[in-house]
C-alpha cells in the first residue's frame, strides 16, 4: 500500500531560526513529490513539486531535496517568521496512477516572535 | 485569474439532507479533484475527473456523487448527509504530464466548511 509518513507532527520554533521537515514514502512507481503549504483555514499552495532526477529544488526560504534511494525527503525553512506557522503537506504521486496522489497527514509548524 | 473558486464557502445541513458543492476553475486544466480534510487528518480523495466526460473513485467515495459539467466545473452531491461527512471539503485541479503518465502541480481551492447536524 502506498504510504506518506512526515514527522515531526508539529513543530515550535522561533522566529529567525531554521527548521527541516521530513517525508518518508514507500509510492511506487515513484513519478514526483510535492510539498504544500496550507494557512490555518485556506487550501493548500504549492511550494515545490520534484520528479525522480531532481534532488534538491528551492522556492525562496524554502528547500526540498530528494533521496529517491532512501525515499525520503525533506523541506528546509531558513529564517523562519511568523508567516510561516502553518501545516506543511508532503505529497507523492505514482506513475500511471496520477488521479490519486498520496498525502502526508502534513506537519504543523509555528513561529513564535 | 481567480483559480480555482468554491461555493458556498459555509454550509450547515441536518441529517438526510441533500446539497451540491460547486467548484470551477479558469486554468484550462484537464483535471479536477474534490477532497476531505477531516481535523488531525490529510486530504483524502473522494472523486477526480481526469478529463472533461470521465470520473473515477477516490479513497472515500461512499455517500457522495459527482458530475463534471463541462471543463471548467466539477460538482460533488451529497445526496443525504451524514454527520460522518462533516469536514472540510477541497476542490483542485491540474494538468497530467506525458499524457497522463504521472499527477502534476494542483491548484486547490479554499475550500467549503460543512456541518452535518
Amino acid at each position: 500500500k502506498n504510504q506518506v509518513e512526515q514527522s515531526p507532527q508539529s513543530l515550535i520554533i522561533l522566529e529567525g531560526k531554521n527548521c527541516t521537515l521530513q517525508c518518508n514514502y514507500t509510492v511506487s512507481p515513484f513519478s514526483n513529490l510535492r510539498w504544500y503549504k496550507q494557512d490555518t483555514g485556506r487550501g493548500p499552495v504549492s511550494l515545490t513539486i520534484m520528479t525522480f532526477s531532481e534532488n534538491t529544488k528551492s522556492n525562496g526560504r524554502y528547500t526540498a531535496t530528494l533521496d529517491a534511494d532512501t525515499k525520503q525527503s525533506s523541506l528546509h525553512i531558513t529564517a523562519s517568521q511568523l508567516s510561516d506557522s502553518a501545516s506543511y503537506i508532503c505529497v507523492v504521486s505514482a506513475w500511471g496512477n496520477a488521479g490519486k496522489s498520496t498525502f502526508g497527514d502534513g506537519t504543523t509548524l509555528t513561529v513564535k516572535p | 485569474n481567480a483559480g480555482v473558486t468554491q461555493t458556498p464557502k459555509f454550509q450547515v445541513l441536518k441529517t438526510g439532507q441533500s446539497m451540491t458543492l460547486q467548484c470551477a476553475q479558469d486554468m484550462n486544466h484537464n483535471s479536477m479533484y474534490w477532497y476531505r480534510q477531516d481535523p488531525g487528518m490529510g486530504l483524502r480523495l473522494i472523486y477526480y475527473s481526469a478529463s472533461e466526460g470521465t470520473t473515477d473513485k477516490g479513497e472515500v467515495p461512499n455517500g457522495y456523487n459527482v458530475s463534471r459539467l463541462n471543463k471548467r466545473e466539477f460538482s460533488l452531491r451529497l445526496e443525504s448527509a451524514a454527520p460522518s461527512q462533516t469536514s472540510v471539503y477541497f476542490c483542485a485541479s491540474s494538468e497530467w504530464g506525458l499524457a497522463g503518465g504521472y499527477a502534476n502541480e494542483q491548484f486547490f481551492g479554499p475550500g467549503t466548511r460543512l456541518t452535518v447536524l
